[in-house]
């Protein structure tokens, strides 16, 4: 099975500085077609996950440019350029390279400092 | 404005059985992938299961296998997951989602297994 691994576990950040969370596979995230297929979600306290990105790079409708993804391979991350009040919850990353089995990485709680 | 709405959750005893449901809408149900996506209590995401549109293909994380059945109902525009065999480890807020790389997720329902 492919694991995904997190970096850091929690993250305290001072509002509008930056914020950068890694994200590493145990195998190659790239698929036969060409394409990387990692997602990053946000969870804020209380609710569902969102998706924020998807493979890799592309951010959903709505999500602030202030979020960014990017990497290849097995070495990911999520940068948020300048942190606000209502980023704070926890960010999981997830591949579907190798569906139709989903794997998690751990979350990162992001806080404000 | 797609919509996915679960609900089933309760409290069962070890060994018991619940059946989860989620509705969904705004969207075309009988296209898509669909999974199961659960929480315990302060951890993290975990995918349980998904179901390929024609219902052919289902497949389990290997902890529920034997234990948990997907199924779908694409005239009600429905997902269901059967869990039988309950455990305590099982208790969790489950999701449901749909599996276009998991763009959109339900609220969630509570399972809770316990004595």
């Amino acid at each position: 099975d492919v694991v995904m691994t997190q970096s850091p576990l929690s993250l305290p950040v001072t509002l509008g500085q930056p914020a950068s969370i890694s994200c590493r596979s145990s195998q190659s995230l790239v698929y036969s077609d060409g394409n990387t297929y990692l997602n990053w979600f946000q969870q804020r306290p209380g609710q569902s996950p969102r998706r924020l990105i998807y493979k890799v790079s592309n951010r959903d409708s709505g999500v602030p440019d202030r979020f960014s993804g990017s990497g290849s391979g097995t070495d990911f991350t999520l940068k948020i350029s300048r942190v606000e009040a209502e980023d704070v919850g926890v960010y999981y990353c997830m591949q579907g390279t190798y569906w139709p089995r989903y794997t998690f990485g751990q979350g990162t709680k992001l806080e404000i400092k | 404005e797609v919509q996915l709405v679960e609900s089933g959750g309760g409290l069962v005893q070890p060994g018991g059985s619940l059946r989860l449901s989620c509705a969904a809408s705004g969207f075309t149900f009988s296209n898509y992938w669909m999974s199961w996506v659960r929480q315990a209590p302060g951890k993290g995401l975990e995918w349980v299961a998904n179901m390929k549109p024609d219902g052919n293909e289902k497949y389990y994380v290997d902890s529920v296998k034997g234990r948990f059945t997907i199924s779908r109902d694409d005239a009600k525009n429905s997902l269901y997951l059967q869990m039988d065999s309950l455990r305590v480890e099982d208790t969790a807020v489950y999701y449901c989602a749909r599996t276009t790389a998991f763009d959109y997720w339900g609220q969630g329902a509570l399972v809770t297994v316990s004595s």
